[in-house]
């Protein structure tokens, strides 16, 4: 039983242009949540995506947007990158928009 | 608001010992789940344990144990007789609870980096 795919795994990216970031979620899950963890804080919430709506939204600006497709797979792309914009990006998937979370191995985004 | 404070940042000891990771959570819900999670160096958030906020029986898990208690608003996580293996940095979290047991987004602490020496 697969767990939460993201990719690519490692991504580096020069100031001012876009980023896609993938996640295939667990088996039998269908709700996507993103999550944004800069070096040595805790993940911080930017959305989450159930029956390819964004349901919940935290304090990220509109660069930052998702897409989640009728196989429950998500994207993020984030618009303009910032040297801030620099960290791990974790996705975690879920049953019905939040019971219990599995999350994937994350996607390491530096901007230069 | 919510928010949960890890106030140990990093914490270094010997194998065997005991070590007990500190969290302290604030929030105005009634219902709301507290979770911990391992992080190792591979980055993937490893789940160890969900408590919800009407339960606050002690919980042990092999060589884990967790203690819930709302008066302090607490949730401390102990491991006992640690080893090399344990090293990562652990999250605490906190997620408001909605009927039928599902759960908002996660609020997680800033981590406790664990290293256990041999």
């Amino acid at each position: 039983d697969a767990g939460v795919t993201q990719s690519p795994t490692h991504l580096i990216k020069t100031r001012g242009q876009q980023v896609t970031l993938r996640c295939s979620p667990k088996s039998g899950h269908d709700t996507v949540s993103w999550y944004q963890q800069a070096l040595g804080q805790g993940p911080q919430f930017i959305f989450q995506y159930y029956e390819e709506e964004e349901r919940q939204r935290g304090n990220f600006p509109d660069r930052f947007s998702g897409h989640q497709f009728p196989n429950y797979s998500s994207e993020l792309n984030v618009n303009a990158l910032l040297l801030g914009d620099s960290a791990l990006y974790l996705c975690a998937s879920s049953l019905k928009g939040g019971h219990g979370y599995t999350f994937g191995s994350g996607t390491r985004l530096t901007v230069v | 608001a919510q928010k949960v404070t890890q106030a140990q940042t990093e914490i270094s000891v010997v194998e065997k010992e005991d070590v007990t990771l500190d969290c302290v959570y604030e929030t105005r819900d009634t219902t709301y789940y507290l979770f911990w999670y391992k992080q190792p160096p591979s980055g993937e958030l490893v789940f160890l344990i969900r408590r919800n906020s009407f339960d606050e029986q002690n919980e042990i898990s092999g060589r884990y144990s967790w203690n819930f208690q709302k008066s302090t608003s607490s949730f401390n996580f102990t491991i006992t007789a640690s080893q090399v293996v344990d090293s990562a940095v652990y999250f605490c979290a906190l997620s408001e609870g909605f009927r039928g047991g599902s759960q908002g987004n996660l609020i997680f602490g800033k981590g406790t980096k664990l290293s256990v020496k041999p």
